[in-house]
């Protein structure tokens, strides 16, 4: 069965740094998301893509973060410069279409800022 | 803004119970609704998606309900079994996005 995949599974980075997190997305899908969670709370939507173009972002979601479908098949998260409070489990997500189908969810990327 | 709230936080029940876990959302213009499994340290699993014109869901031991005017949902297991024993997530979507409550966390002993 078709599936989300992400790498790395775990990155540890130092305050201030760039990390780009990788995505691949089910074949076939045509929206992709990126979620995170901060240790025990709550799932929260960052950002979904479409068509090369961001159709809709949270306010968590500002100038230090960035989303690219750099080929036909990757799609990227970049945290430019990274805080403490960044450090979550980052989820990539993918569907077929908008709205009415499930979105699949990758392992997760876990990311620490020390 | 749309809020999703899950009851109980947690739940301990003896293997072979059927049990229901309950979310509840404030804004009831939503698409649909789905249940999702997450095991520690790990991803999200869908379960089940309900569309906005739906009332229920079935798959397996699972059985999911949508009461879209009183802006809930249930999840129903059947025979909960020791491998169910995770936490349950529930997201409505709102045009663009997944909004999630804050889970159930079901622990099944032998």
């Amino acid at each position: 069965e078709p599936e989300v995949t992400q790498t790395p599974s775990h990155q540890v980075t130092q305050m201030g740094q760039e990390v780009i997190l990788r995505c691949v997305p089910i074949s076939n899908h045509l929206y992709f998301y990126w979620y995170r969670q901060i240790l025990g709370q709550k799932v929260e939507f960052l950002v979904s893509f479409y068509n090369n173009e961001i159709s809709e972002k949270s306010e968590i979601f500002d100038d230090q973060f960035s989303v690219e479908r750099p080929d036909g098949s990757n799609f990227t998260l970049k945290i430019r410069s990274t805080k403490l409070e960044d450090s979550a489990m980052y989820f990539c997500a993918s569907s077929l279409s908008r709205g009415s189908d499930t979105q699949y969810f990758g392992p997760g990327t876990r990311l620490t800022v020390l | 803004k749309q809020e999703v709230t899950q009851i109980p936080a947690a739940l301990s029940v003896p293997e072979g119970e059927n049990l229901v876990l309950n979310c509840s959302f404030t804004d009831s213009a939503i698409y649909n609704l789905q249940w999702f499994r997450q095991d520690p340290g790990k991803g999200l699993t869908s379960l089940l998606l309900i569309q906005s014109s739906q009332r229920e869901q079935t798959s397996g031991r699972l059985n999911a309900s949508l009461d879209k005017s009183s802006g809930r949902s249930t999840l129903y297991i059947a025979a909960s079994q020791p491998g169910d024993s995770a936490t349950y997530l529930c997201a409505v979507m709102d045009t663009d996005k997944l909004i999630f409550g804050t889970g159930t966390r079901l622990q099944v002993f032998p």
